[in-house]
This record gives C-alpha cells, structure tokens and sequence, in this order.
C-alpha cells in the first residue's frame, strides 16, 4: 500500500544552519506531495505541496523538490531560525482515492537552538 | 473567518465511558475528515464527509466510533466504551472538495486521555 517515511528525530540545530529532512514515499500512479508543520499546541498546517514530478514546492524559506526517480521529497531551508522549531510532518495524497486522503510520515520534530 | 474548530480541547475520561468531539470547519468547506495522531506519529486517516454524506471510513474506525454530519455542516466524532488504546489527539479537517488534498484546513485538535 501507500505510505510516507520520515528520517528518525529529534534534530537538533543551531540557528543559521543548513536543515534537510529526509523523505521517502511508495505510491501506486502520481500522487501530490506535502509538507505539513505543526507548532506546540497548534494544528497541522500546510508550509508547501508539489503536485507532479520535478515541481518545486517553496514557502518561508523552505523548499522541496519532488522526485519521481528516487521517490523522495526532501524538505530543505538554507538558515534555520528558533521559530522553526516544530515537527514537521511529510504526506501524500492518494492517487488512487478520489477523497483525498493524506497519508502522512510519523514526524520529525526540529529543535533550533540560539 | 475563525478556521477549523474543535471542542473541546482535552479530554480526560474513565475506560469504559462514552465521549464526543465536535468540529466546526470553514463554512464554505464540502469536505470534513477526522484524523487519529497517537503520540509519535503522523496523522492517520478515519473517515470523511463530503456534505453530509459519509464516504469512506478507515478499517481504523471500529464498531466503537460513529462520526455524523447531519446537516452538512458541523461533525461529531462519537466513541462508546472508550478504552485505553483510544488515547490520541483527534484532529478535523476541512476542504473545498476539488483541491484533492492540498486545500484543506486542520483544527487544533482533541486530546482524548482515557485512564
């Protein structure tokens, strides 16, 4: 079946560092790739989607580039700051399911420290 | 425009009781999802609404839970006989049924602590 895998966390970086989170996707067809970020208390939101292979998806200084080759959407940001401390959280949608169901990675929670 | 919202926020309750959620989305929004995140995990889907019809619900949602959107607005997301395992953060999310997945608008979510 479909699914979504995330690097392992916590990460750890000090602020100004270079970040890369690791994500990997099976899917049957072509499915729209997310990255979703959740605060502390706060509900999931949508930081950037690429819809089909080779899109680059870009927000906030965070970008991702779909790559249908090596089944991976990896979430990058040049200069990390304290307040991009959150998990964030790599999804699909299911090609195959005209609901639009997200299946979502487990996590990865980033910590940025001063 | 307030976006999604749920209520309440936390909730403590004993095994065995019954417990509700409710979820107010975006007015203009067809589509209403319930997600399940247990500690350390991604949001794992439930079921859906596209107005008040239920359209698909998730092998995840036992005999225990009924989610109902009786008037294509407001959904409830009821467990009977709650049991530990039932712990999680109960998320809802709405959408504009055309943007297959990239429209769509997540609460703050419920936190169900069952002791």
């Amino acid at each position: 079946g479909n699914s979504v895998t995330q690097m392992e966390g916590p990460v750890t970086l000090s602020e100004e560092a270079f970040l890369t989170i690791n994500c990997t996707y099976t899917a049957t067809g072509y499915p729209s790739l997310f990255w979703y970020v959740q605060y502390p208390g706060e509900g999931l939101q949508l930081l950037l989607k690429a819809t089909k292979a080779d899109d680059k998806g870009s927000n906030k200084g965070f970008e991702a580039t779909y790559r249908k080759e090596t089944t991976s959407f990896h979430l990058e940001k040049g200069s990390v700051q304290v307040s991009d401390s959150a998990v964030y959280f790599c999804a699909l949608s299911d090609p195959g399911n005209q609901g639009g169901k997200l299946i979502f990675g487990q996590g990865t929670e980033l910590s940025v420290k001063p | 425009d307030t976006g999604v919202s749920q209520d309440p926020r936390h909730k403590i309750t004993k095994r065995g009781q019954n417990v509700t959620f409710r979820c107010d989305p975006i007015s203009e929004h067809n589509r209403l999802y319930w997600y399940r995140q247990t500690l350390g995990q991604g949001p794992e889907f439930l079921t859906y609404f596209q107005n008040e019809a239920q359209l698909e619900k998730s092998r995840l949602l036992s005999d225990r839970f009924s989610a109902e959107r009786p008037k294509g607005s407001f959904s409830t997301l009821e467990i009977q006989r709650t049991e530990q395992g039932d712990s999680a953060m109960y998320l809802c999310a709405s959408g504009v049924g055309t943007l297959k997945g990239y429209g769509y608008t997540f609460g703050s979510g419920t936190r169900l602590t069952v002791v």
